[in-house]
């Protein structure tokens, strides 16, 4: 069964970056889309993008196009997603979650998700 | 943009039936995720492609959709159902973007 761990929670200036990591256990990693999904306090969950790790391909949310980077290392099994320019807005908890059939990112659903990492935006 | 609309809330008694719907137009020609959400956790996916069940996810537990409406059953139910459940597409007409439903608080009375 894969399991996804991500990185700790993070406290940035507005205006900075933050980059998240996500290490998926198991040996089907390149072959499964890792996704990343943010959930802000009292919301639903909001899909960033995602990346299939064998191929490098990546596809973002228009919403997110511009300034967030979506990267995986198959060789540590880890995916990666960097935010830029950030503000209060992009408070949220975030998480990987990889999909429900390899090879695809689109028309897809996600499970396991990991367990989550806190990004607080303040000056 | 594709909407999805979901009762903000649905409280049943132990051992009856909820039913969380998922409102969307035409969304009988999409295929709906459904992901149950405990607090403090992540989500987990309940029913993936309309009505399948993942592994270890009990029978009582069922997806159906047609028209303008994903229906989430849940049967015989139980205080361990408590939780947020959110429905999920992917929008073909808006650049291949994934849409959530605002979620349902269901509530075992």
């Amino acid at each position: 069964q894969v399991q996804l761990v991500q990185s700790g929670a993070e406290v940035r200036k507005p205006g900075s970056s933050v980059k998240v990591s996500c290490k998926a256990s198991g040996d089907t990693f390149s072959s499964y889309a890792i996704n990343w999904l943010r959930q802000a306090p009292g919301q639903g969950p909001e899909w960033m993008g995602g990346i299939i790790p064998m191929f490098g391909t990546t596809d973002y949310a228009q919403k997110f196009q511009g300034r967030v980077t979506i990267t995986a290392d198959e060789s540590t099994s880890t995916g990666y997603m960097e935010l830029n320019g950030l503000t209060s807005a992009d408070t949220a908890v975030y998480y990987c979650a990889r999909a429900g059939r390899p090879w695809l990112i689109q028309y897809n659903w996600f499970d396991p998700w990991g367990q989550g990492t806190l990004v607080t935006v303040s000056s | 943009s594709f909407v999805l609309t979901q009762p903000p809330s649905l409280s049943v008694a132990p051992g009856e039936t909820a039913r969380i719907t998922c409102g969307g137009n035409n969304i009988g020609n999409k295929t709906v995720h459904w992901y149950q959400q405990k607090p403090g956790q992540a989500p987990m996916v309940v029913i993936s492609y309309d009505s399948d069940r993942p592994s270890g996810i009990p029978e009582r537990l069922s997806g159906s959709n047609s028209g303008n409406t994903a229906t989430l059953t849940i049967s015989r139910v139980e205080a361990g159902d408590e939780a947020d459940y959110y429905c999920q597409v992917w929008d073909t007409n808006d650049d291949r973007q994934v849409v959530f439903g605002g979620g349902t608080k269901l509530t075992v009375l």
